[in-house]
């Protein structure tokens, strides 16, 4: 069975601070890890996702992630934060068929 | 550019009524989901589908039911909604080895 555990329900950070929005998964088998963003009342975006390869992933808007297996974690990161940035972070793994497990979500607020 | 159309943002119904919720996907994948995602607890997999005609539970099938009569169309079916369904509903596609493209999502509100 997958899980993903989002640590921090909430994250406020400094417009132009580091940004750190961390995952943990579990799998039993090599997992495509994906980081999605919702603004208020709109569906999921993809941000970046991880298959196979290159463990730093880029996506949009300036995030990147990291892949480490030895540590089960997908970590977000942004080295400054944008106003824009402010909206709810979703962690996921998904099987090969895109049948995904989210984690609970993290609030971004970025404070001027 | 690839769309997952859901037929209505927001919807009040009252409770026993039958809902429908309408998913429509232009990317001619094969894999279709519903989830309900409320605060605090994420997005959970209601039902999905890998082919026509074709449907699997998933963590939360209680109260509901689909259907797939065409690979571009999903539908979610609350038999008799009741209070403890509102929520926001997302829908899905995929196909295999990528990421999920999801709808607009619908409101439900069941008063």
């Amino acid at each position: 069975a997958q899980s993903v555990t989002q640590l921090g329900s909430h994250v406020s950070v400094s417009e132009g601070a580091l940004v750190l929005l961390r995952c943990n998964y579990s799998s039993s088998v090599p997992p495509y890890l994906f980081w999605y963003v919702q603004y208020p009342n709109q569906g999921l975006q993809l941000l970046l996702k991880y298959t196979t390869g290159a463990t730093l992933v880029k996506g949009i808007n300036g995030f990147e992630a990291e892949f480490k297996k030895s540590e089960t974690s997908f970590h977000l990161t942004k080295p400054s934060a944008h106003m824009s940035d402010a909206a709810e972070y979703f962690c996921a793994v998904s099987d090969d068929a895109g049948k995904s497990t989210f984690g609970d979500g993290t609030t971004l607020t970025v404070k001027p | 550019d690839v769309k997952v159309t859901q037929s209505s943002r927001y919807l009040v119904k009252r409770t026993g009524e039958k809902v429908f919720l309408e998913c429509v996907q232009d990317m001619d994948h094969e894999n279709m989901f519903w989830y309900r995602q409320d605060p605090g607890l994420g997005l959970r997999l209601i039902y999905f589908s890998y082919d026509v005609k074709m449907k699997e539970k998933g963590d939360i099938p209680e109260g509901y039911s689909v259907s797939r009569e065409k690979k571009e169309r999903f539908s979610l079916i609350l038999e008799s909604a009741s209070t403890n369904q509102t929520s926001m509903y997302l829908c899905a596609s995929a196909t295999w080895a990528t990421e999920a493209f999801f709808g607009q999502g619908t409101r439900l509100t069941v008063v």
